[in-house]
């Protein structure tokens, strides 16, 4: 079965550099989430997209993080510029949307912002 | 709004052991609840999901029970096994927004 595909895997980036993961959910899924997983904070929602309209961009996260889903099949998150409190693994996850279906997680882009 | 508390960051038991992982929430609609997993370097997986008041749930060995009197769906265990150590989110979805969010996570040390 298709699960939601991240890429790359792994990201080494300098400080102030830009840049962009990527993922794809499970076909006919219309609800996509960005989360940010660290040891301190655990999951923190980053966006979060219903049938590719953002429902909400995780406030703390607006002025650096920018996620679109410009189709239905696809979403960046564009992180600019990198700072070194940014490594942290970056979560996507898709589902069907009526609440009873829990999203399931791509394996995530691991981050290290040097 | 929805909020999701995990009082223990850290539990360590003997194999052979019964476990239970607090799980709260707060929400003003009504809830779906969820049971994650995580092994180190994996992603998370569902492991259980209710939305029924008072209606036990289980998956491979685990077991919770929505209480909505008491806002909880703990997880429990009666017997845990080396292969359990991981990270256990616990999760909630409203009917209003739908969108999940998640405890801090607790992670499950299993000892020989």
């Amino acid at each position: 079965d298709a699960g939601v595909t991240q890429t790359p895997r792994h990201e080494v980036a300098e400080k102030g550099q830009t840049i962009i993961l990527k993922c794809e959910p499970v076909s006919g899924h219309n609800d996509l989430f960005w989360y940010r997983q660290t040891k301190i904070q655990g999951l923190e929602l980053l966006s979060y997209f219903r049938s590719k309209s953002l429902m909400e961009d995780g406030g703390a996260f607006k002025d650096r993080f920018k996620a679109e889903m410009l189709n239905s099949s696809f979403s960046t998150l564009k992180i600019q510029p990198t700072e070194p409190k940014d490594s942290a693994v970056y979560l996507c996850a898709s589902s069907f949307g009526d609440g009873n279906q829990a999203p399931l997680f791509g394996e995530g882009t691991r981050l290290s912002v040097l | 709004g929805d909020s999701v508390t995990q009082t223990e960051g850290l539990v360590t038991l003997t194999k052979g052991l019964p476990v239970m992982l607090n799980c709260t929430y707060q929400t003003t609609y009504s809830p779906f609840l969820f049971w994650y997993v995580q092994h180190l370097n994996e992603a998370p997986k569902l492991l259980l999901k209710s939305s029924t008041d008072n209606k036990r749930t289980e998956h491979q060995g685990f077991y919770a029970t929505l209480h909505k009197s008491s806002s909880s769906f703990h997880l429990q265990k009666s017997s845990v096994q080396l292969s359990d150590s991981a990270l256990y989110f616990c999760a909630l979805s409203d009917t209003n927004a739908y969108k999940v969010i998640f405890g801090k996570g607790t992670h499950l040390h299993v000892l020989p």
